[in-house]
């Protein structure tokens, strides 16, 4: 079975400060595919990266980075320089190898102090 | 391009009646899900459709909940009869299966149902 935690509820921090979002998955799997989005308060869930098992090598796009460590099983993600914008909710998912269906984590509320 | 519609935004019913819900996926996009998000929860599959074909209807509660998606694109979503539990978010998602997988998947606005 798969199981992503998300052990941050909510989390507040204000504007320009970094902030990192924590990930941990448990799979049984030896290929796997790791994925966060964020959902504004529209609703409309907005895709922000995939990582496959296979590359351990941490990704950084603008003002997001993201650190992979298959050690700990963790897909752990940081803000630098926070902004409102970027108040949201961040899910990070989980999903088998050949398999599109994804496994969510309870999601981060992340609120950005002006 | 335009992105994932899904029709109403809200709906508020009483326990058993029943409610359906429409998704108009992406132009072109073969793969549709519906997903129920419950508050404080993640999003969790409830049905993918390839085409008009099932994929994997697994967490579907099937004696309440169906789901069809005639000639490959449109899809409804019905629940019959609501419980209380049945309050949540329906999102729908869909993907195009070009390219590499896993495939992105692009989500539409949900439709927020609340069970009085």
């Amino acid at each position: 079975a798969q199981k992503v935690t998300q052990a941050q509820t909510e989390i507040s921090v204000v504007e320009k400060e970094d902030v990192t979002l924590d990930c941990v998955y448990e799979t049984r799997d030896t290929t796997y595919y790791l994925f966060w989005y964020k959902q504004p308060p529209s609703g409309e869930l907005v895709f922000l990266i995939r990582r496959n098992s296979f590359d351990e090598q941490n990704e950084i796009s603008g003002r997001y980075s993201w650190n992979f460590q298959k050690s700990t099983s963790s897909f752990n993600f940081t803000i630098t320089a926070s902004q409102v914008v970027d108040s949201a909710v961040y899910f990070c998912a989980l999903s088998r190898f050949g398999n599109e269906k994804l496994t969510f984590g309870t999601g981060t509320r992340l609120t950005i102090i002006p | 391009e335009a992105g994932v519609a899904q029709s109403p935004r809200y709906k508020i019913i009483e326990k058993r009646q029943s409610v359906a819900f429409w998704c108009n996926p992406i132009s072109g996009h073969a793969t549709l899900y519906w997903y129920q998000q419950i508050l404080g929860q993640g999003p969790k599959l409830l049905i993918q459709f390839q085409n008009n074909g099932v994929v994997d209807d697994s967490q579907l509660p099937k004696d309440r909940f169906s789901a069809e998606r005639l000639k490959g694109v449109d899809s409804t979503l019905k629940i019959q009869p609501a419980k209380l539990e049945d309050s949540a978010v329906y999102l729908c998602a869909s993907s195009s299966n070009r390219g590499r997988p896993p495939y992105e998947q692009y989500f539409g606005p949900g439709t927020r149902l609340t069970v009085t």
